[in-house]
């Protein structure tokens, strides 16, 4: 079945500083999705991206869409405390609307 | 902002037992789905559903699992006999009418635990 690679696993940071995860795969995806999910919550969609190469911003939050179809990555600039949770990258293949998910990224801040 | 809802937020069950989860989607979404994740791991596709009929399913989703729309707005997942490995979170999401190009919102989920 379709995987995708999420790294890294978890990241303990200082507030302020740049954080950066990726996602991977062998297979092609039409959509590439960031999610956030606190604790107890659903995930909650950070940025949708639709075309290979697309970068989008959002606040503090930028995302690419891999030239390769095959894989993108977020960046999160100058933490803070409210950023911890636990990131997804999820994609959606050319045919079907199902999500494949990444298996998450725990981000964790210390001030 | 509208939102996915889901009940209840936690469902505790003896094995053997059927359970239904109830979402009611984004009013004008027509897309809906169903995933689950078991505690600490990733989120798993279930089922998608679309004009009434199922359009897609995984693995998961054998015989023990149902899904319904039984009227404009709730979507149900019926688990007909429970097993210890259905314990898991289930979310529901939905998304836009023209489906493509169109982000999935989740609901906050539904704690299922089987004793």
């Amino acid at each position: 079945g379709q995987q995708l690679n999420q790294s890294p696993q978890s990241m303990f940071i200082q507030e302020g500083e740049d954080v950066s995860m990726n996602c991977t795969s062998s297979s092609i995806f039409n959509t590439w999705l960031w999610y956030k999910q606190d604790p107890g919550e659903g995930p909650v969609l950070l940025i949708a991206l639709y075309k290979a190469g697309e970068l989008t911003s959002n606040g503090r939050l930028t995302a690419q869409f891999g030239i390769t179809r095959k894989d993108s990555f977020l960046n999160i600039s100058a933490s803070i405390p409210s950023d911890v949770g636990i990131y997804f990258c999820a994609g959606r293949m050319e045919y079907g609307n199902k999500l494949v998910f990444g298996a998450g990224t725990i981000l964790r801040v210390k001030s | 902002e509208p939102e996915v809802t889901q009940t209840p937020s936690h469902q505790v069950t003896q094995m053997g037992q059927e359970v239904i989860l109830r979402c009611v989607p984004i009013s004008n979404h027509l897309y809906f789905y169903w995933y689950r994740q078991i505690l600490g791991q990733k989120v798993e596709f279930l089922v998608s559903f679309y004009n009434n009929e199922i359009s897609e399913k995984s693995e998961i989703f054998d015989d023990q699992f149902s899904v319904e729309r039984p009227d404009g707005s709730n979507f149900t997942l019926k688990i007909r006999s429970t097993k210890l490995e259905d314990s898991a979170m289930y979310f529901c999401a939905s998304n836009h009418e023209s489906g493509e190009n169109q982000p999935q919102h989740f609901g906050d989920g539904t704690r299922l635990s089987i004793l």
